[in-house]
């Protein structure tokens, strides 16, 4: 999982609560995303962030915000819009947000709703 | 618009056997192709990546895949499969031309037996 740490690893949600999952990548990398996965879906991008302050909606960004303060760090915040959260998170770097980087993903956090 | 499809949701493979895991391709240009590996409650591991050049490319832990511009594949091969090997495997692309998310495809699990 390289140099990309992601807390909590397991996450219970309430419904009607906010919940932040916090991402941190030691690898000096400029981009950053945030993927959701769910079975038999693949990874659907929710958001990415190419430089610092600086973040762009992915495919399925409703429910969810982002914030890009500093170059290590990408938290999301799973809102109590978005109406099904449960599912694995995994957030990823890549050293530029070209098309041909490798991207390098954390080991991810399962949110559950209860 | 771009994407891929893994036909196939999951394969099985007796240890010591040659492996495959499909993968076909849509886009309009070149593309770009990826394959990542995911151990259970991990995050994805990037195993290779074609960009240009010779169709075969060699990747991490034995695995190469081929490029085939003709029947839009990009297939993932192993001559002798391990019980190691058993994960679930995505495919995925980008295009050229500034930032390019990558999409990714539903994933395959292999399954070796030993």
């Amino acid at each position: 999982d390289g140099g990309i740490t992601q807390s909590p690893k397991y996450l219970f949600r309430k419904e009607g609560q906010n919940v932040t999952l916090s991402c941190e990548q030691n690898l000096n990398h400029d981009a950053m995303y945030w993927y959701r996965q769910d079975p038999g879906q693949g990874l659907r991008l929710i958001y990415y962030s190419q430089i610092v302050n600086d973040f762009q909606k992915g495919d399925i960004a409703e429910g969810y915000s982002v914030s890009r303060e500093k170059k290590e760090s990408f938290p999301l915040t799973v809102t109590s819009a978005q109406k099904n959260p449960t599912a694995f998170y995994l957030c990823a770097s890549s050293i530029d947000p070209g098309p041909t980087d490798t991207q390098y993903f954390g080991p991810g956090t399962r949110l559950t709703v209860l | 618009a771009q994407s891929v499809a893994q036909p196939e949701d999951q394969v099985n493979v007796a240890e010591g056997n040659p492996l495959t895991v499909k993968c076909t391709y849509s886009v309009s240009g070149n593309p770009y192709l990826f394959w990542y590996v995911q151990y259970p409650n991990r995050g994805l591991q990037f195993l290779l990546k074609y960009i240009t050049g010779d169709n075969l490319v060699k990747g991490s832990y034995g695995f190469e895949a081929e490029f085939n511009k003709s029947q839009t594949s990009f297939h993932l091969k192993k001559p002798s499969a391990l019980v190691s090997d058993s994960a679930l495997y995505f495919c995925a692309v980008s295009l050229p031309g500034g930032y390019q998310k990558v999409t990714f495809g539903t994933g395959t699990k292999l399954q070796v037996i030993p």
